[in-house]
């Protein structure tokens, strides 16, 4: 069973500060790995979609690296803002009829 | 604006009846997909479509059914059959073949079903 692991699950961050998380997926046929974005009342919005090892994508204050040969991703942003504050999921899709998500990071920005 | 509509965004639903949620989108998407959300939980996969007329189970199609007759339009149909009802439920479209590819995937704003 494929799985896609998010962590950490929910995280707080002071304004201004930066931060990351990760998500995990597995190593093998890899095909994409998508990152959205998802404010409370709205519906997610894509932020990357990243298919070859060693992507780096960028989008403002928020980027994005990917190791497909151990299978994980990481999601940075740098002087977090309070429209930051959001869930943030991952994506994974082998190239098949199967795109999996995790169960996303929710993170709060402190004023 | 181009996007994707649900309708409606709150439904109840009796014990026994079958509800049909709308899905609506001005992309020309080929590909249109239907999740269910629980709380704690990552978005599951219930039906796709590649092309009109032609569309696949996901992971949880159990108590379910779709159809696709318009390109424009996917509309999930959550029938008796379906024990646990109760969840949001999110609509996707994308412009590439198959339920990831190296398209991004674009949501509605979703319905949130409860039984009565």
């Amino acid at each position: 069973i494929l799985n896609v692991e998010q962590s950490p699950q929910s995280l707080h961050v002071q304004e201004g500060d930066s931060t990351n998380f990760t998500c995990s997926f597995p190593s093998s046929n890899f095909y994409a790995l998508h990152w959205y974005r998802w404010e409370t009342a709205k519906s997610p919005e894509a932020l990357f979609v990243m298919t070859l090892n060693g992507d780096e994508k960028k989008k403002g204050r928020i980027s994005a690296t990917l190791n497909t040969k151990e299978g994980y991703s990481y999601l940075y942003i740098k002087g977090s803002q309070p429209e930051d504050s959001a869930t943030y999921l991952c994506a994974f899709n082998s190239g098949d009829d199967k795109i999996i998500f995790g169960k996303g990071t929710r993170l709060h920005i402190l004023p | 604006d181009g996007g994707i509509t649900q309708s409606p965004k709150y439904l109840f639903r009796k014990e026994g009846q079958n509800v049909t949620l709308s899905c609506e989108q001005n992309l020309n998407h080929d590909a249109m997909y239907w999740y269910r959300q629980d709380p704690g939980q990552g978005l599951r996969l219930i039906y796709y479509s590649q092309i009109v007329n032609d569309f696949q189970k996901g992971d949880i199609a159990e108590g379910y059914s779709v159809s696709r007759e318009k390109k424009e339009s996917f509309p999930l149909t959550v029938t008796s059959a379906q024990k646990n009802p109760t969840a949001f439920y999110l609509c996707a479209s994308s412009s590439s073949p198959g339920t990831g590819g190296n398209q991004p995937q674009h949501f509605g704003d979703g319905t949130r079903l409860s039984i009565l």
